[in-house]
């Protein structure tokens, strides 16, 4: 099983749409969670961390479920400059030893 | 501006010949990391720092050398390039939990 699991879509929504992805991840001792935003050929940026009691900014909105050992990203009201690839970001610390995986990503598509 | 500097953007090289790309960042960032990033592969990490003078060993580390002498530069090093280095490389730096900031990308292409 991969570290970081996300369903690549495309996902190709119309303006307006709401839609969701999820990020699985096999390590339950995971710390901190993100999700990025990179557009093609640029640098990944960081659109929000993901905490326990969920969190919004916007029209986006992160959760984190440990029991099931995954995190989620809704976006509402889709904008055409919403297009991009979402990255989930899971942060392990142990002992003075940092891992952070990503996973592959998930392309979005917002239609016009 | 806060900020993380790679450099080159591009850069194309033949197999064998030592190259170096630097990366900087100005927000006094303890840690720092490389990754490469390949179709359908997503980011990989190579190397990372958790402070100067303290580096390890990220998912892909085998042809790549990192150096961590000040706190604001992290080189990374390619001692004998192979064409299956050519991918797109980011540099980042962060503070833990508060997620990390990216360098623009160099695009190597080794022939």
């Amino acid at each position: 099983r991969k570290e970081v699991e996300q369903d690549p879509g495309p996902f190709n929504v119309p303006e307006g749409a709401t839609v969701a992805f999820n990020c699985t991840y096999s390590n339950s001792a995971s710390q901190s969670f993100f999700w990025y935003r990179q557009d093609c050929r640029k640098e990944p940026k960081l659109l929000m961390s993901v905490y326990s009691s969920g969190n919004e900014d916007g029209r986006f909105t992160a959760q984190l479920n440990r029991a099931s050992q995954y995190i989620s990203l809704l976006i509402r009201d889709s904008k055409l400059s919403d297009s991009a690839t979402y990255l989930c970001v899971v942060n392990d610390f142990s002992g003075g030893y940092q891992k952070v995986t990503f996973g592959t990503g998930t392309k979005l598509q917002v239609i016009p | 501006e806060a900020q993380v500097t790679q450099n080159p953007r591009y850069l194309i090289t033949v197999t064998g010949k030592k190259l170096t790309v630097t990366c900087s960042q100005n927000m006094n960032h303890e840690y720092m990391s490389w990754y490469r990033q390949d179709p359908g592969l997503g980011l990989r990490q190579i190397y990372y720092s958790m402070n100067v003078e303290v580096t390890d060993k990220g998912d892909v580390p085998e042809g790549y050398k990192v150096s961590r002498k000040e706190k604001r530069n992290f080189p990374l090093i390619l001692e004998s390039p192979s064409p299956n280095q050519t991918s797109l490389y980011f540099c980042a730096s962060g503070r833990g939990g508060l997620g990390y900031t990216f360098g623009s990308g160099t695009r190597l292409t080794v022939v």
